[in-house]
């Protein structure tokens, strides 16, 4: 079955540039999401299909995906932006969908 | 406004069976293909099941393969997750979502829009 890696935690100072990768075997060839779930709360679609941003998600949020890894970007970063963050692909060899096992993501 | 409410979780014994349910309003619901994703308490997201807007297609977690039934009643604007045998690592919260994509089934579509979410306890 596809495996999407994840680093489990990634911190950085307000105002700084976040970077959380999405690793999977030539990921670059699908289509990668992504979404962002605070404490108790439902997820957020916050990137989908690589690098688009859906309406009501800052600029600050964009999305890369080449090769071997998909990346989330979050520039000035605000206290705001704490929360875990998880990709997620459909594997289209079996036709299931697939999460990555979330990385949390510490405002300094 | 796109609202999806689940119900049905609860505590359950091993073996037990649920039924969830969605109910969807804000949209055509008969028109997007839905979704079942669970979270087990502190763990991450897992999707469980997919079915397209006619019930045409239907796709399962190996995990859950066998034991789980994802139905809707587009008449009713009403997801289900019929859950059947069920085991302790099955505890986690429920969430419905929508996929992005009007139409036929996309496959690989995001979830666009997500509910709060209806908790699962299989415990004895």
């Amino acid at each position: 079955s596809y495996v999407l890696t994840q680093p489990p935690s990634v911190s950085v100072a307000p105002g700084k540039t976040a970077r959380i990768t999405c690793g999977g075997n030539n990921i670059g060839s699908k289509s990668v999401h992504w979404y962002q779930q605070k404490p108790g709360q439902a997820p957020v679609l916050v990137i989908y299909y690589d690098s688009d941003r859906p309406s009501g998600i800052p600029e600050r949020f964009s999305g890369s995906n080449s090769g071997n890894t998909a990346t989330l970007t979050i520039s000035r970063v605000e206290a705001g932006d704490e929360a875990d963050y998880y990709c997620q692909v459909w594997d289209s060899s079996s036709d299931r969908g697939v999460f990555g096992g979330g990385t949390k993501l510490t405002v300094l | 406004e796109v609202q999806l409410v689940e119900s049905g979780g609860g505590l359950v014994k091993p073996g037990g069976s649920l039924r969830l349910s969605c109910a969807a309003s804000g949209f055509t619901f008969s028109s997007y293909s839905m979704n079942w994703v669970r979270q087990a308490p502190g763990k991450g997201l897992e999707w469980v099941s997919s079915i397209s807007s006619s019930s045409s297609y239907i796709y399962y977690a190996d995990s859950v393969k066998g034991r789980f039934t994802i139905s809707r009643d587009n008449a009713k604007n009403s997801l289900y997750l019929q859950m059947n045998s069920l085991r302790a690592e099955d505890t986690a919260v429920y969430y419905c979502a929508r996929d992005r994509e009007i139409g036929p089934m996309v496959r690989g579509a995001p979830f666009d829009y997500w509910g709060q979410g209806t908790l699962v306890t299989v415990s004895s």
